[in-house]
């Protein structure tokens, strides 16, 4: 268990739909990063988030957005959502604003979304 | 731009065998590197990383990789495989500043 929760585990929706995912990081971890992992796109960053304020950004769509609150949880919102946005999104977080290298991410499991 | 590279989406190897799982990099400035494993239905899981001196990494769970700047490679070796090594394994590049970039990830099979 890497302390990272995220919710729901699974979520099936429809073409055109909004939904939202959450988000909550380790205790005493300020950052949180966002990937979606589907099977012809592979791993993606999609954002990164330190302490509410958006950090990097990567492939993420603009039918997409995240934010990350004061208690530290975050919350990605997908819109409009499309056949190809099924996949699995993943939540890591860190300590620090480094990113990718100087930080173990620690990952959250995943919610896995199914756009039918 | 950075870019990660790993040989061979699918490696089976018998119980007690040697694992070689292969990942080579591009990246422009000094890389920062990594390998996560993913267990069925669960997140990511960091193994070991390399950012700076020794080019021989030790991780969890008996695996190791060496970081060789002249073969632009960090291939992942355990001496031998156990069924519960049995999951998808991702090599991953960054520099200090970005994120981290994932290659397209390698299934290990283990055979009894």
């Amino acid at each position: 268990d890497s302390g990272v929760t995220q919710t729901p585990k699974h979520l099936i929706t429809a073409t055109g739909q909004r939904v939202t995912l959450r988000c909550s990081p380790r205790s005493g971890d300020l950052s949180v990063y966002w990937y979606q992992q589907s099977l012809d796109q592979g791993l993606q960053f999609l954002i990164h988030y330190y302490n509410g304020e958006e950090r990097a950004k990567g492939n993420i769509l603009e039918r997409f957005s995240a934010q990350q609150f004061p208690d530290l949880h975050s919350e990605l919102n997908l819109s409009s959502l499309e056949l190809g946005d099924s996949a699995l999104y993943f939540c890591a977080s860190s300590v620090g604003s480094s990113g990718g290298a100087l930080e173990t991410q620690y990952f959250g499991p995943g919610t896995r979304l199914l756009v039918l | 731009a950075q870019s990660v590279t790993q040989l061979g989406s699918h490696v089976s190897v018998s119980e007690g065998a040697l694992v070689l799982l292969r990942c080579n990099y591009s990246s422009s400035v000094p890389p920062y590197l990594f390998w996560y494993v993913q267990y069925p239905n669960q997140g990511l899981q960091l193994l070991l990383k390399y950012t700076t001196g020794a080019t021989l990494v030790k991780g969890i769970n008996g695996f190791e990789a060496e970081f060789k700047k002249s073969e632009t490679s960090f291939h992942l070796t355990k001496p031998s495989a156990h069924m519960s090594d049995a999951a998808e394994y991702f090599c991953a590049v960054s520099d200090f500043r970005e994120k981290l970039t994932f290659g397209t990830g390698t299934r290990l099979t283990i055979i009894p």
